[in-house]
């Protein structure tokens, strides 16, 4: 266990419907990141946030995907008009970037176990 | 092209052999490389990180080496288990960066 919790492990919808994940990261970390993993395929990166400032996103984030980290802590990922192209792994990782990390200790991160897409 | 590239794809082995699993990148400047394990339908775990100065990492059975010469790592794993069965994900960091970029995977399946 990383201290990265992720909720639901696994959710199963219908193509249309709307979906939202959420991520609590480990409590003294001011990055959180989201990704994507497909099976057979390394993890994608999606966007990422510090504190409650998202501060880039992925071409692979469409208008249908929004995330949230609105007080600095949780973070949620919602899917609207889900396609069965999102059936997906999504992953969330945190990480504590600051002054005192070099370039090992700082920016490690430590991911969740994930959420399992699944698009009927 | 993808700028981690691994192999193999996949790998059977027996119970106590050992192997050794291939990444090889494009990334530069280059910060560290991390191998993290993945087992099925969970997330990556962190085995072993190094930075360029460093040629060899070792956490228990897992033994990382690096060269950044040639740009090439391995995971050298000893004594196999049933347990070792699982994704490796080689990871490159950018200098300057903070983003993973991810090699595919090499999928290990141990078995008895």
């Amino acid at each position: 266990d990383t201290g990265v919790s992720q909720n639901p492990r696994h959710k199963i919808t219908k193509r249309g419907q709307n979906v939202t994940f959420r991520c609590d990261p480990i409590s003294e970390h001011n990055r959180l990141y989201w990704y994507r993993q497909t099976l057979g395929q390394g993890p994608e990166f999606l966007t990422y946030f510090q504190n409650e400032a998202q501060l880039e996103k992925s071409r692979l984030l469409s208008d249908r995907f929004s995330a949230e980290r609105p007080k600095g802590s949780f973070s949620t990922l919602e899917i609207q008009r889900t396609e069965q192209g999102d059936s997906a792994m999504y992953l969330c990782a945190s990480s504590l970037f600051g002054l005192a990390g070099g370039p090992k200790e700082g920016n490690e991160q430590f991911f969740g176990p994930g959420t399992r897409l699944t698009v009927l | 092209k993808n700028q981690v590239e691994q192999s193999p794809q996949s790998l059977i082995i027996l119970e106590g052999k050992n192997c050794t699993l291939q990444c090889n990148y494009t990334v530069s400047p280059f910060s560290n490389l991390r191998w993290y394990k993945q087992d099925t339908g969970r997330g990556p775990v962190s085995l072993t990180i190094m930075t360029f100065s460093e040629n060899t990492k070792s956490n228990g059975r897992y033994t990382a080496t690096l060269d950044a010469d040639t740009k090439q790592s391995s995971l050298h794993i000893t004594a196999s288990q049933l347990s070792d069965s699982a994704s490796y994900i080689c990871v490159v960091q950018g200098s300057g960066t903070y983003k993973y970029i991810f090699g595919t995977g090499t999928r290990l399946k141990v078995l008895a």
